[in-house]
């Protein structure tokens, strides 16, 4: 059972475009939804996160925007840059001690 | 330490043999979580612990895998009488006060 779906799974955006990646959950005591950028021999590492309450979170050219009714929240690059390629990975935990369940991931690859 | 640090890097073993994996997490993190990350997959939860106390082993495949942290720190993964299908990255994790997860670089584990 997937509990944190996500797409697409590759994505190719011209630079200065944006680029978007989906996430769906299907259990709502999720509490925490944090984004991962993870490039090629590096570990995962934290880009951006948000709690359920609050529709959106923005920091530089980052944006996550949740929908806690659909059970879905998306990352937004702005004006994405080659130095974007890398992949993505959406997250879900249900407390903060608790496991972080992954998504499957999206590559993504900005064309210079 | 400075960050997440795990041994080996690399690990190439035949199949039936033993093999354990280290993970000295950053100084003072509490919680230190294993995960397995296949190539072009999301990183897989295996299990975490709070302090020595291991809080949820869910994810471990199967009895061949186990996993301790005696003293509240260093943490090893076992994997008894290795299969092929075991070969993968496994990926150990740390987390402070804080909700973000700092993840090592991994140790690359490829049975023959």
């Amino acid at each position: 059972q997937q509990q944190v779906k996500q797409s697409p799974q590759s994505l190719i955006v011209q630079k200065g475009g944006i680029s978007i990646i989906n996430c769906a959950y299907e259990n709502t005591a999720f509490d925490y939804f944090p984004w991962y950028q993870q490039f090629p021999g590096k570990g995962p590492a934290l880009l951006i996160a948000i709690r359920p309450d609050v529709s959106e979170k923005k920091e530089g050219r980052f944006t996550i925007s949740f929908n806690k009714s659909a059970k879905q929240f998306s990352l937004h690059i702005m004006d994405s840059q080659p130095g974007d390629s890398a992949t993505y990975f959406c997250a879900a935990s249900y407390v903060r001690d608790d496991k972080i369940i992954f998504g499957k991931g999206t590559r993504l690859h900005i064309l210079p | 330490g400075a960050g997440v640090s795990q041994s080996p890097r690399y690990k190439v073993t035949k199949r039936g043999q033993d093999v354990a994996l280290r993970c000295d997490p950053i100084s003072g993190h509490v919680s230190l979580y294993w995960y397995r990350q296949a190539l072009g997959q999301g990183p897989e939860f295996l299990t975490y612990f709070n302090y020595e106390a291991q809080q949820d082993k869910s994810g471990l495949p199967n009895d061949r895998f186990s996993a301790e942290r005696p003293e509240g720190s260093i943490s090893t993964l076992t994997i008894q009488r290795t299969e092929q299908r075991d070969s993968a990255m496994y990926r150990c994790a740390s987390r402070g006060a804080g909700n973000t997860i700092y993840f090592g670089e991994g140790s690359w584990l490829t049975v023959v």
